[in-house]
């Protein structure tokens, strides 16, 4: 089926550690993110991407890394895992920002011990 | 910084009941979508809207510009409908920043 495919759907990490969140989309869209969600508070954007070749940051990018070398694949990077970065993930895209709709991967649930 | 409020934070009904959910935001969006989240589960878009009214079943989606807010409907509730709404803005100030993001409405629905 076509959408957002998001690995893994758990993982707990030892503090320091450092790991990728897979993210691939089949639909061709220009406009992938990256958001966590943490309780009380509404999604947040780590970091997101135009188009292959181009990513920018969001409002909570630190401790995170991206790259975007295909239209398909925008995996996150957590670079030296802290507690802090315990957290819902979740990677969507969209064709285009603004008006047309978002797709969402299941997310990932990330605990750092 | 662009805000998106969301009200009730919690709501709790019974089964058949009418329920409102209402979302407010700052000036200049391109678009404001709905989004559901089920317990532990993912994210699912319900509507995009930039003017009037979407209905798909059961869900309504209503947008005044103007007064600068959004309303989620949804008649003849089920408990099925239990999951968290999540009002988003996209804002067109520029650049490509993606959403804004409400904290969400937890509705519970009683059988």
């Amino acid at each position: 089926n076509a959408g957002v495919t998001q690995t893994p759907k758990f993982q707990v990490l030892k503090t320091g550690q450092s790991m990728t969140l897979q993210c691939a989309q089949d639909m061709n869209h220009e406009y992938m993110s990256w958001y966590r969600q943490d309780p009380g508070m509404g999604l947040r954007l780590i970091h997101y991407s135009v188009g292959a070749g181009i990513t920018d940051q969001g409002e909570v990018p630190n401790g995170y890394n991206v790259s975007r070398s295909t239209t398909e694949d925008f995996p996150l990077r957590l670079l030296s895992a802290a507690p802090s970065q315990t957290s819902v993930y979740f990677c969507a895209s969209s064709l285009s920002t603004g008006h047309y709709g978002y797709t969402f991967g299941s997310g990932t649930r990330l605990t750092v011990v | 910084k662009n805000e998106v409020e969301q009200s009730p934070q919690n709501l709790t009904a019974q089964e058949g009941e009418f329920i409102t959910i209402n979302c407010s935001y700052s000036v200049g969006i391109s678009a404001l979508h709905w989004l559901q989240q089920h317990p532990g589960g993912g994210i699912v878009s319900l509507f995009m809207l930039s003017s009037g009214k979407k209905k798909h079943g059961r869900l309504i989606a209503t947008i005044n510009i103007q007064e600068k807010h959004s309303s989620l409907h949804i008649t003849a509730s089920h408990p099925r409908d239990s999951a968290v709404y999540i009002c988003a803005a996209a804002y067109s100030g520029g650049g490509a920043d993606g959403l804004t993001f409400g904290k969400g409405t937890h509705l519970i629905i009683q059988p």
